[in-house]
């Protein structure tokens, strides 16, 4: 079946512009994350989506950084006026259920979008 | 706050041996959860195996074990039978249970395993 999408696969934006990342995590996922990986590091959480409410924003670097995902399914992160440290890997996982206390909730990750910012 | 601490920037392993890749972490959560994720080079985080922290028995999926340590907060993952397909940077991760949804990663162990 299909996994996680993420488009585009690479971006190169000019200092300023605005960027727009789409995330199609896997038909019937509940749950919905956005990472943002720097080069040589782990990935840090941006945010966390339960169907289309967005309980989880404390990662989100600044105010330029806004995510949606208004019919639970599909989930775009803009970033406004972007910066050269915004340049990284943006990635996005999704998991089947939704994250309710502890136990293991698989998340399955897409294949990021690389963002330059020049 | 929580963190992971991954010490090992790179590793090399002969294939067919066995590898330890090292894990501590921090939290003050009294349930967590540990995982480890394997990053190929084509980018895609792809989960290897779970440890919850009220689990007595060590987690194992194939030929990778979860060698958890309670009291020493360590969660090292031990890859045995290396194979050449598992050169890829390795990461820990954590959960905590109290409210929060993020997911804390370690700063990745580079494995290369040697013909």
């Amino acid at each position: 079946g299909a996994g996680v999408s993420q488009s585009p696969r690479y971006k190169v934006a000019k200092r300023g512009q605005d960027v727009a990342l789409r995330c199609d995590p896997i038909s019937g996922h509940v749950s919905l994350f956005w990472y943002q990986q720097a080069l040589g590091q782990g990935p840090e959480f941006l945010t966390y989506f339960q169907n289309e409410a967005q309980l989880d924003k404390s990662g989100l670097p600044s105010d330029r950084f806004f995510a949606e995902r208004p019919e639970g399914s599909v989930s775009t992160l803009k970033i406004q006026r972007t910066q050269q440290e915004d340049s990284a890997v943006y990635l996005c996982a999704s998991s089947l259920v939704a994250l309710l206390g502890g136990g293991f909730y698989e998340q399955y990750f897409g294949p990021g979008t690389r963002l330059t910012v020049t | 706050a929580q963190k992971i601490t991954q010490t090992q920037p790179g590793m090399f392993v002969q294939e067919k041996e066995a590898v330890t890749l090292d894990c501590t972490y921090d939290t003050s959560d009294p349930s967590y959860g540990l995982f480890w994720y394997k990053q190929p080079s084509s980018g895609e985080m792809i989960f290897l195996i779970y440890q919850g922290s009220y689990d007595q028995q060590n987690a194992t999926e194939g030929r990778y074990s979860l060698n958890f340590q309670k009291a020493r907060k360590s969660a090292n993952l031990v890859i045995s039978a290396s194979q050449l397909g598992d050169s890829a940077m390795y990461f820990c991760a954590m959960r905590g249970t109290s409210g929060t949804y993020k997911y804390i990663f370690g700063t990745g162990t580079r494995l290369k395993v040697l013909a």
